[in-house]
C-alpha cells in the first residue's frame, strides 16, 4: 500500500512570494489533515477535510492561507503572500474511514521563506 | 479547547534501561489521546492510542501508555529500551469526534550504548 505522497519536498522561497504544496492520500482514506510543524515545536491542525468538505480550519491563517480538496482525493495547500514566520514543515496525513483517530502521515515539505 | 503539555523536551538514557516519557492534557470535555513516533529522516508513525476500555495501552515495540483521568496525564513507558528507540515522541489529544487534534511540542529520546 502505498504511503501519503507530498511534494515538494522542500521548498525556498522570499518574502512576500507564493508557494503551493501538493498532497496525495492513502487510497480510499476520507480524511485529510494539514498540519505545520515549526522548528521545536509540534505539529499545529491547520485544516482537516472530510471527503472534500471542510470540518475545521479553525487554525488556518486565512488571510493568507488557502486549502483545497477537489474531487475529495488530492489537496493542495497555498501561501500567498508569504512571511518569514511561515517557515516550517508542512506536514499532510489521511485517516480511513473507520480509523478511529488514526493518522498516516507524509513526509512532509520543509519550507524556508528569506 | 484542549491542550497537551510534554514536560521534557529531551530525555537521555542508556540502553536496556526503562524509560518514561511524560504527557498531560487540559480539557473540559472528555478526549482521545495518542502517542505518535518520529524516526530520524522519517514521517510520524502511530504508537498507541486510548480510545476506551483498559486505561493500560500496549503499542507496538513494547511501548505502553496509561491513561489517568484524575491527573490528566498519558505518561509513555518502555521497561527497557534500544539504540533503536531513539526518535522524537509526540503525545496528542483529540475531541470526541475527531474533529480536532492537537499535539504537545514532542519530547526527544537519546537511547545510549
Amino acid at each position: 500500500e502505498a504511503g501519503v505522497a507530498q511534494s515538494p519536498r522542500y521548498k525556498i522561497i522570499e518574502k512576500r512570494q507564493s508557494v503551493a504544496f501538493w498532497c496525495n492520500p492513502i487510497s480510499g482514506h476520507a480524511t485529510l489533515y494539514w498540519y505545520q510543524q515549526i522548528l521545536g515545536q509540534g505539529p499545529k491542525l491547520l485544516i482537516q477535510f472530510q471527503n472534500n468538505g471542510v470540518v475545521d480550519d479553525s487554525q488556518l491563517p486565512k488571510d493568507r492561507f488557502s486549502a483545497e480538496r477537489l474531487k475529495g482525493v488530492d489537496s493542495t495547500l497555498k501561501i500567498q503572500p508569504a512571511k518569514l514566520e511561515d517557515s516550517a514543515v508542512y506536514l499532510c496525513a489521511s485517516s480511513p474511514p473507520a480509523g478511529r483517530g488514526e493518522q498516516y502521515f507524509g513526509p512532509g515539505t520543509r519550507l524556508t521563506v528569506t | 479547547a484542549q491542550s497537551v503539555t510534554q514536560l521534557d523536551s529531551q530525555v537521555p538514557v542508556f540502553e536496556e534501561a526503562p524509560v518514561e516519557l511524560r504527557c498531560n492534557y487540559s480539557s473540559s470535555v472528555s478526549v482521545y489521546l495518542f502517542w505518535y513516533v518520529q524516526y530520524p529522516n522519517q514521517g510520524l508513525q502511530l504508537l498507541l492510542k486510548y480510545l476506551s476500555g483498559s486505561t493500560l495501552v500496549k503499542g507496538i515495540n513494547g511501548f505502553e501508555a496509561e491513561f489517568n483521568k484524575s491527573q490528566t496525564s498519558f505518561h509513555l513507558r518502555k521497561p527497557s529500551v534500544h539504540i533503536s528507540d531513539t526518535a522524537e515522541y509526540f503525545c496528542a489529544v483529540s475531541s470526541y469526534n475527531f474533529n480536532k487534534f492537537y499535539f504537545g511540542s514532542g519530547t526527544k529520546l537519546n537511547v545510549k550504548p
